[in-house]
Order: C-alpha cells, then structure tokens, then sequence
C-alpha cells in the first residue's frame, strides 16, 4: 500500500519562529488532509489539499502532487502550535473516501514561550 | 455547537471484560469512523460506516464490534478477544462516504483513552 513519510519527527522552536513540515508519499493521491492533534489528543482538521496550494491565517499548505510531497507552512508560530501534525492520504485509483486515508507516524512539534 | 461527542474521556477495564465506547454526533454526516492511535503512531482505522446499518471492517478490526442503527451513533466495543486493547480510540465523521472531495474531509472527536488493568 501506499507509503506516508513525515519529517522532521520532532522540532522544538521559539515562539515566533516559522516552521515547515513535509509530508512525502509514495504514489498519486487525491485526497491528502493535514491535522493538528493538541495535548490533549483532539485531531482537527487544517486543510484538505490533494493539490495546489492553501491559507488559512498563519498557516499554509501546497502539495506538489507530480512529486509526491506536500509540505505544511505555520508561520510566527505560537505555543498554541504545539502538538502533533499529521499529514493522511489516499492514493489515486482506488475507489472510496477517507476510509482509504491512510496516516504517517505524525511529527511533534513543540513551541516555547 | 455542531460535532462529535465521545465518552468517557478515561476508562479503565479488567482483562476479560467487554467495554463500549460511545460516539455520537450532530453534524448530520453520513459517514462515520472508528480510530486506535498508540504512542508515536499514526492513526489505524478499526471499523466504519457510510449509511444506517450498515459498516465496513477498517485495517485493524479483529477483537472489536460496531453497530449503526442510527444515523448520529456509532459505538465502538472492544471485546475481550482484543490482544492488546490499552490505546487512543478516536471516532470521527465526514459529510459523505465514497468519494475524494472535500466532502470528505474529517471532523473528530476528543477521543476515549482505554486502560486495560
């Protein structure tokens, strides 16, 4: 099956630094969502982006789909930030919807005040 | 406020015990899923449901029963023929099933942490 690597596995940064996370996968996809889960373990869901590019606020997000990584901007970072990341993808032909996503290990990212 | 309701938040079972976990939701979506996460792992699907009574085995169903009998419940119960239960449950929605759009995209819960003493 499709193959979903995240890096870094941790970062620690000062408040108000900027970060990227990427996210690579090993086969065309058309679904890729990103999550931020918070300390206390709720997921929620930051962007549904299978191509292109996306803002929302501090954060941003482009998944470059012919090269198979899609990387996660957060800028001005702010402890708030803090938590695990989780890029999920489906690949390409096959039939469904987010029962077919499948998750990376995730990458913790911890900001300091 | 619209969105996914699990309980309990904690719970602690002995060895040989059946436990439900409860998920219900009001955000009228058809689709619903159930999660294990472990420590530094991504998240495995065990169970899922596109329509009322109906659902589908996830990647990691073995030791684990669902039941949809109505559109905004979906409880999850980890049997005693579970291996190894102690994890992160997590149950999530989306608007639609079947499709890659955005319609799919994934409103979770707060999750339910399951200790096995």
């Amino acid at each position: 099956g499709i193959q979903v690597e995240q890096s870094p596995p941790d970062l620690i940064l000062q408040e108000g630094a900027n970060s990227t996370l990427r996210c690579n996968f090993s086969d065309s996809v058309n679904n890729l969502q990103w999550f931020h889960q918070n300390p206390w373990g709720q997921l929620i869901n930051l962007f549904y982006i299978p191509s292109g590019t996306k803002q929302n606020g501090r954060l941003s997000a482009t998944t470059v789909a012919t090269e198979r990584y899609s990387l996660l901007y957060i800028s001005s970072s702010q402890t708030t930030d803090s938590g695990v990341y989780f890029c999920a993808v489906k690949a390409d032909g096959f039939q469904g919807g987010s029962e077919k996503l499948v998750f990376g290990k995730g990458m913790k990212l911890t900001v300091n005040p | 406020d619209g969105g996914i309701t699990q309980s309990p938040k904690y719970l602690f079972r002995k060895e040989g015990q059946n436990v439900t976990l409860s998920c219900e939701q009001n955000l009228n979506h058809d689709a619903m899923y159930w999660y294990r996460q472990d420590p530094g792992q991504g998240l495995r699907l065990i169970y899922y449901s596109q329509i009322v009574n109906d659902f589908q085995k996830g990647d990691i169903a073995e030791g684990y029963s669902v039941s949809r009998e109505k559109k905004e419940s979906f409880p999850l119960t980890v049997t005693s023929a579970q291996k190894n239960p102690t994890a992160f449950y997590l149950c999530a929605s989306s608007i639609r099933p079947a499709i890659s759009s955005g319609a799919n995209v994934l409103t979770f819960g707060a999750g339910s942490r399951l200790t096995v003493l």
